[in-house]
């Protein structure tokens, strides 16, 4: 299974845009790449997820390069709502493996 | 829509005692999986189960037992329990069908301690 690494920790301003990245050196032809949320006290919870290229929807996008031993989850102008924990996780087949995530602290 | 239910949301026992936390989603999922994050760390994998009638061991399966008794429900066992099994257990269910576009739907957590 492939393992993830991501930063511990990121500051950032209301308003701005935040990049998250996540490198996955192994991943396999068929991993799927998601990315979570989590706040204090919740379960987490979905946020995107794609194969390749670039995926978008509501509230994130996800850029993936074509070798996709990487990925960058990308926050548009966050607010202090989005200070939370965000996990990458590379899963195949049902297997959901979480890593330690990146803490996201937004400051006002 | 009640989605993944877990009960207790809190408990505290004494070493060597047993307990069994419950898991019920309404879904109709599915996969269902049982997760343990301990302070400041990541959520590590204990037991997951892909259909009704089947388990696997993830990660961290040492000191527990699951029951996945029906596609509703999925329970985990701590036949006695230690202190290093202090943690926040957290259930989850998939929609598995493929191993497309899944997603971990959680329930809200059962903080345990054990003395």
């Amino acid at each position: 299974l492939a393992k993830t690494t991501q930063p511990i920790s990121m500051d950032s301003y209301e308003g701005q845009e935040v990049n998250i990245t996540c490198s996955h050196n192994n991943i396999a032809t068929n991993d799927y790449i998601t990315w979570y949320q989590q706040f204090p006290s919740q379960g987490p919870r979905f946020i995107i997820q794609g194969y390749k290229t670039k995926v978008t929807n509501e509230v994130a996008s996800l850029f993936i390069p074509a070798d996709r031993k990487s990925s960058t989850l990308s926050l548009p102008r966050v607010s202090l709502s989005d200070t939370a924990v965000y996990y990458c996780l590379v899963y195949n087949f049902n297997k959901f493996y979480f890593g330690s995530g990146t803490k996201l602290n937004v400051k006002p | 829509n009640a989605g993944v239910t877990q009960t207790p949301k809190f408990q505290v026992l004494k070493t060597g005692q047993s307990m069994t936390l419950q898991c019920a989603q309404d879904m109709n999922h599915n996969s269902m999986y049982w997760y343990r994050q301990d302070p400041g760390m990541g959520l590590r994998l204990i037991y997951y189960s892909a259909s009704e009638g089947t388990t696997d061991k993830g990660e961290v399966p040492n000191g527990y037992n699951v029951s996945r008794l029906n596609k509703r429900e999925f329970s985990l066992r701590l036949e006695s329990a230690a202190p290093s099994q202090t943690s926040v257990y957290f259930c989850a269910s998939s929609d598995y069908r493929s191993g497309t576009n899944e997603k971990l739907f959680f329930g809200s957590g059962t903080q345990l301690s054990v003395l």
